[in-house]
């Protein structure tokens, strides 16, 4: 079992949409992070999260710590956030081969105009 | 502009070639990554440093060597290029403590022939 699990892999929504990507996890963390990532493009830090709620522009990460779990939602969805979204754990102590950071494998979103 | 400055963006190589990997970063981090990143992989963790003066083996460290030269500055060496070391590399770092925001490189783009 993953031990960072996002969902769904793949989404398409249309201009406008309300989006939630979801990601679950199941070690002990210090912050979980949201990244994106454009087609060939480098990999962004959007939000930290160790607790509660944060907003940026458009787009809302909310992390539940007793549940394991966070989310990223974006409202007003347009062509430009078509992209993946990555969810990474940061570990309370490095773990060996992973160094102390866990990904998860990404939901590539696209958004039709 | 601060953040982590990788270099170089592309490389083409030939089989049995070595090259370095720069990767500088200006924000005083602590810990700094090198990940791969293959199609339907996601990010894989090669080396990574906690600290100034340690390095530690990731999730597939086979044909490469790093060096943490100090606090700023993490490469990454092949030392004699394998077609399956076709990648897109990305370097990365963040401080591990309580502002610990995850910055990535660009991106380097090699391709082993």
């Amino acid at each position: 079992k993953n031990e960072v699990e996002q969902s769904p892999q793949n989404l398409t929504a249309q201009e406008g949409e309300f989006i939630t990507i979801n990601c679950s996890y199941s070690v002990g963390i210090s912050a979980l992070h949201w990244l994106q990532q454009h087609p060939g493009g480098g990999i962004v830090s959007l939000f930290m999260l160790s607790s509660g709620k944060k907003k940026h522009g458009r787009l809302i990460a909310t992390i539940n710590i007793q549940e394991k779990h966070s989310s990223l939602h974006i409202t007003a969805s347009h062509p430009r956030d078509s992209a993946v979204y990555i969810c990474a754990v940061a570990l309370l102590n490095y773990g060996g081969s992973q160094g102390n950071l866990i990904f998860g494998k990404g939901t590539k979103l696209s958004v039709k105009p | 502009n601060a953040g982590v400055t990788q270099t170089p963006k592309f490389q083409v190589l030939k089989t049995g070639q070595s090259m370095t990997l720069q990767c500088a970063q200006d924000m005083n981090h602590n810990s700094m990554y090198w990940y791969r990143q293959d199609p339907g992989m996601g990010l894989r963790l090669i080396y990574y440093s906690a600290s100034e003066g340690t390095t530690d083996k990731g999730e597939v460290p086979n044909g490469y060597n790093v060096s943490r030269l100090n606090k700023r500055e993490f490469s990454l060496r092949l030392e004699s290029a394998a077609p399956s070391q076709t990648s897109v590399y990305f370097c990365a770092s963040r401080f591990v403590g309580t502002a610990g925001e995850l910055f990535f490189g660009e991106g380097s783009r090699l391709t082993v022939l």
